[in-house]
């Protein structure tokens, strides 16, 4: 069975620096992908990166970078420079088959 | 804005009735997903359908139904409606499906409210 792990409810990062979400998932497919997700307080979702399962390098995209280990199941998210407007909720997801699965997700919060 | 539209954006409606929830995905996007998120079960994926045809399930009740017509919108039917069904629920279109390289944007939202 797929499973998405999330195991940071919270984290708080100053402005400006750096923080990594962590997200661990398992699955028995051997071609998957794997997502993050924005959500701020509005409401919406918002895509921010992709990584496929047999990419060789890590995704990036703008501040933000998926740090995918493989053998270790992990897909964790960085993001550098870490500005006001990151404080949201942020959601890890897998798809493999027909089938997506979301992790709890993260609440980040951005000190000024 | 993702492309995707959802209607409505919020409704309001009382335990035991019906309610259609609309899709339209982004242009030329063949999959649509739908989603429930609440408070105490987080995101749950519901259904999908890829041009018309239902491609999975996932955690969607016997109350519920959808379907996807051929001018690819799609509507998510929930009846016999109960407390619990309270919820965002979202639709999601991609480009291809089965195939796991192709992100998923998502609507605004409908907030359902059941009282």
């Amino acid at each position: 069975a797929q499973k998405i792990t999330q195991t940071q409810p919270g984290m708080f990062v100053q402005e400006k620096e750096a923080v990594t979400l962590d997200c661990t998932y398992d699955t028995s497919d051997p071609s998957y992908g794997l997502f993050w997700y924005k959500q701020p307080s509005s409401g919406e979702m918002i895509f921010l990166i992709y990584q496929g399962s047999y990419d060789q390098q890590n995704a990036t995209e703008g501040r933000y970078s998926l740090n995918f280990q493989k053998a270790r199941k992990s897909a964790n998210l960085v993001i550098s420079a870490s500005q006001l407007g990151d404080s949201a909720m942020y959601f890890c997801a897998m798809r493999g088959g027909f089938k997506t699965i979301f992790g709890a997700g993260t609440r980040l919060f951005v000190k000024a | 804005d993702s492309g995707v539209t959802q209607t409505p954006k919020h409704l309001i409606t009382a335990t035991g009735q019906r309610v259609t929830l609309r899709c339209s995905p982004r242009s030329g996007d063949l999959s649509v997903y739908w989603y429930q998120q609440s408070l105490d079960q987080g995101l749950q994926f519901l259904i999908q359908y890829y041009n018309g045809e239902e491609r999975a399930k996932g955690n969607i009740l016997e109350r519920f139904s959808a379907q996807q017509f051929p001018d690819l919108h799609s509507e998510l039917n929930l009846s016999s409606l109960e407390l619990g069904d309270s919820a965002l629920y979202f639709c999601a279109s991609s480009g291809l499906s089965g195939t796991a390289s192709y992100e998923q944007y998502f609507g605004p939202g409908t907030r359902l409210t059941v009282t």
